[in-house]
């Protein structure tokens, strides 16, 4: 696993703290992923990075805001969340969003809970 | 839009014997169909893929096939072991959409 990495690998925190996660990609990609894992629910996928430039931002609340400052690094940043945001993080990357057939490598995921 | 349904939700066999995850999609278009296997406190590896020109493929002990007419691909895995015990993902993908099942957890018995 050491191709995609966050940062970090569990986060517990209260409804009024502010907190980011952080994902780095080793494998030259240029696209970059936020999936929310819940328990018994599909992968939700929450933004879509491309050569830095955001091109997908699934109906997610804004207490989610994503930073993409080049194409090895992305990061969640979190505010004012819920305790029904508490999941597994995931971060993914691959070689061109655009492209269907790319292949998605995901990191280990943070582990979030909110009080 | 896209919509992936993928059965069972969990799956016990005995080690040794094969095992079959079955998903179906609802987008005649989708193009690319892979797999992942997520292991305890690990993030979805890539575990097979196939496109849509082609029926099957093999890796190993794991093989995918796919019925584009049906809708609906399957993932075979062979001689099980103890370490094939994980959740598995089936994925349809179009355009730069991928959407995913909702996982089976597979369990191999001693």
């Amino acid at each position: 696993e050491t191709g995609v990495t966050q940062t970090p690998r569990h986060l517990v925190m209260g409804m009024t703290n502010k907190k980011s996660l952080k994902c780095e990609q080793h494998l030259g990609h240029n696209a970059m992923y936020w999936y929310k894992q819940s328990a018994k629910k599909p992968l939700e996928l929450m933004f879509v990075y491309n050569f830095k430039e955001q091109t997908e931002n699934n109906s997610v609340p804004s207490r989610f805001s994503p930073e993409c400052p080049n194409s090895s690094h992305l990061f969640l940043h979190l505010h004012t969340l819920q305790p029904e945001d508490s999941a597994l993080y995931l971060c993914a990357s691959s070689q061109d969003s655009a492209t269907s057939t790319d292949t998605q490598y995901f990191g280990p995921g943070t582990r979030l809970t909110v009080l | 839009g896209e919509n992936v349904e993928q059965h069972p939700s969990t799956l016990s066999v005995q080690e040794g014997d094969s095992a079959v995850i079955k998903c179906t999609y609802s987008d005649s278009a989708s193009n690319y169909f892979p797999w992942y296997k997520q292991e305890l406190g690990k993030g979805p590896q890539l575990i097979i893929d196939i496109r849509s020109n082609v029926g099957e493929k093999k890796d190993q002990r794991i093989a995918v096939t796919l019925n584009k007419t049906a809708k609906h691909f399957s993932l075979h895995i062979t001689e099980t072991q103890p370490e094939d015990s994980a959740v598995y993902f089936c994925a349809a993908s179009l355009n730069d959409k991928i959407i995913f099942g909702k996982g089976t957890r597979l369990h191999i018995l001693p």
